[in-house]
């Protein structure tokens, strides 16, 4: 049963500390995405990749976000310094880009993030 | 920025009834899709429509498309507790990207 993992599922750490979050996407999808969650801003794309490219990342604070696909089974996340406004759910999702047809995501279960 | 809005925010009804959920867009777009968010999960893929469809069936779900009016429809027939939820749409626009733009969501409360 294919699916997304992330780890970790919780973190809880305190401002200023970097925190770093890992995706595994479903083997054979060519497109890996970066979502943040909130009560406030729903869910807001913050980055995505082809072929471990990266496509785009504009809903990513640039001074402290950076996302990397360090080869096709692993994605990550990092915030350096971290701050309280971070904390939220951030899920991963990949999906199947065939260049005329783009389907469904399949989303991980999330990493909920609490910065003190 | 969202591209869809769904609307109404929150909807409870009685087991057995019908829910309707609205999402409207902004941009011309290649394919919606509808999710489903249980309390503290991922979001899970339920149907998607293409721009060249109008209505699309699975199981209880209706999905109807409207790109003169920019808008869609959700249909869950015969609701169930079990399908207590968040719904979103989201949108495929290959001219701003190949990346799906959420909504923010309806929130169903099904009660028995």
């Amino acid at each position: 049963d294919a699916r997304v993992t992330q780890t970790p599922r919780h973190k809880v750490t305190e401002m200023g500390q970097e925190v770093t979050m890992r995706c595994q996407p479903i083997l054979g999808h060519n497109t890996v995405f970066w979502y943040r969650q909130t009560m406030m801003q729903g869910l807001e794309l913050l980055a995505y990749f082809r072929n471990r490219a990266p496509l785009d990342d504009s809903g990513m604070p640039k001074d402290r976000f950076s996302a990397e696909m360090p080869d096709a089974t692993l994605a990550t996340l990092k915030i350096q310094p971290s701050e309280p406004r971070d904390s939220a759910v951030y899920f991963c999702a990949s999906g199947l880009f065939s260049g005329t047809q783009y389907n469904e995501q399949f989303f991980g279960p999330g990493t909920r993030l609490t910065v003190l | 920025s969202q591209q869809g809005e769904e609307d109404p925010q929150a909807l409870s009804i009685q087991e057995g009834e019908n829910a309707t959920m609205n999402c409207s867009y902004k941009t011309s777009i290649n394919n919606l899709q509808w999710y489903r968010q249980n309390s503290g999960r991922g979001l899970v893929h339920l149907i998607l429509i293409r721009s060249n469809e109008r209505e699309k069936h699975s199981g209880r779900l209706r999905v109807t498309l409207d790109t003169s009016k920019k808008s869609s429809s959700l249909l869950i027939t015969a609701s169930r507790a079990a399908d207590t939820a968040s719904y979103f749409c989201a949108t495929l626009s290959y001219q701003a990207g190949t990346a799906l733009i959420f909504g923010k969501g309806t929130t169903l409360s099904v009660s028995s």
